[in-house]
């Protein structure tokens, strides 16, 4: 199965940082998305992002499917926005494959 | 619309005993896969429903198993429990077809302690 790297795997910014998080796929995948997991442990969907780039609020996407990565963009970042990132994909089957996250924690 | 429901959200159970974990998805929604989130292995898949049938399956014991009923709903059973199988369980739907394209949405989660 494909495999999915996640970087950096802690991250700590203050308030109104910016930053980049990043997903690296050992193969082609498809059904690409970003998820937020939030303190009680729901995975949040933030992006649905097979290739192209998307935008949402002070959220961004980019997906680079012939390279096999994706980027997501974190801007003037809040304390609400800590929590872990995941990013999952599949290969050639129904099988969701999950990073081992980006633990991110916004300080005032 | 409704999201994916799971229930229970918590349970405890001893060691040996079963569990029985209930997920509704989003209507409309028929495909429901099923996934198990600990702190040392990370968000893994366990298996996938379609149509009442199971599409795909992960590496999990046969102490693990699931179904699909005719309005789409899914449970999972996990029978003779371990210590090693206290984890949050995770139900996600999708719309789904022949393919296996589309957005993933999950539940909340079930929370299994076992003592």
């Amino acid at each position: 199965g494909i495999q999915v790297e996640q970087s950096p795997p802690d991250l700590i910014l203050q308030e109104g940082a910016n930053s980049t998080l990043r997903c690296n796929f050992s193969d082609s995948v498809n059904n690409l998305q970003w998820f937020h997991q939030n303190p009680w442990g729901q995975l949040i969907n933030l992006f649905y992002i097979p290739s192209g780039t998307k935008q949402n609020g002070r959220l961004s996407a980019t997906t680079v499917a012939t390279e096999r990565y994706s980027l997501l963009y974190i801007s003037s970042s809040q304390t609400t926005d800590s929590g872990v990132y995941f990013c999952a994909g599949t290969g050639t089957a129904s099988k969701l494959t999950f990073g081992t996250g980006t633990r991110l924690q916004v300080t005032l | 619309k409704a999201g994916v429901t799971q229930t229970p959200r918590y349970l405890i159970k001893t060691r040996g005993q079963q569990v029985t974990l209930s997920c509704s998805p989003i209507s409309g929604h028929r495909s429901v896969s099923w996934y198990q989130q600990t702190p040392g292995q990370g968000l893994q898949f366990l298996f996938e429903y379609f149509s009442e049938t199971q599409r795909n399956k992960g590496n999990f014991p046969g102490r693990f198993s699931g179904r699909q009923f005719s309005n789409s709903r899914s449970e999972m059973n996990v029978s003779t429990l371990e210590l090693g199988d206290s984890a949050l369980y995770l139900c996600a739907s999708r719309k789904a077809g022949g393919s296996y394209t589309g957005e993933l949405f999950f539940g909340e989660g079930s929370r299994l302690t076992v003592l």
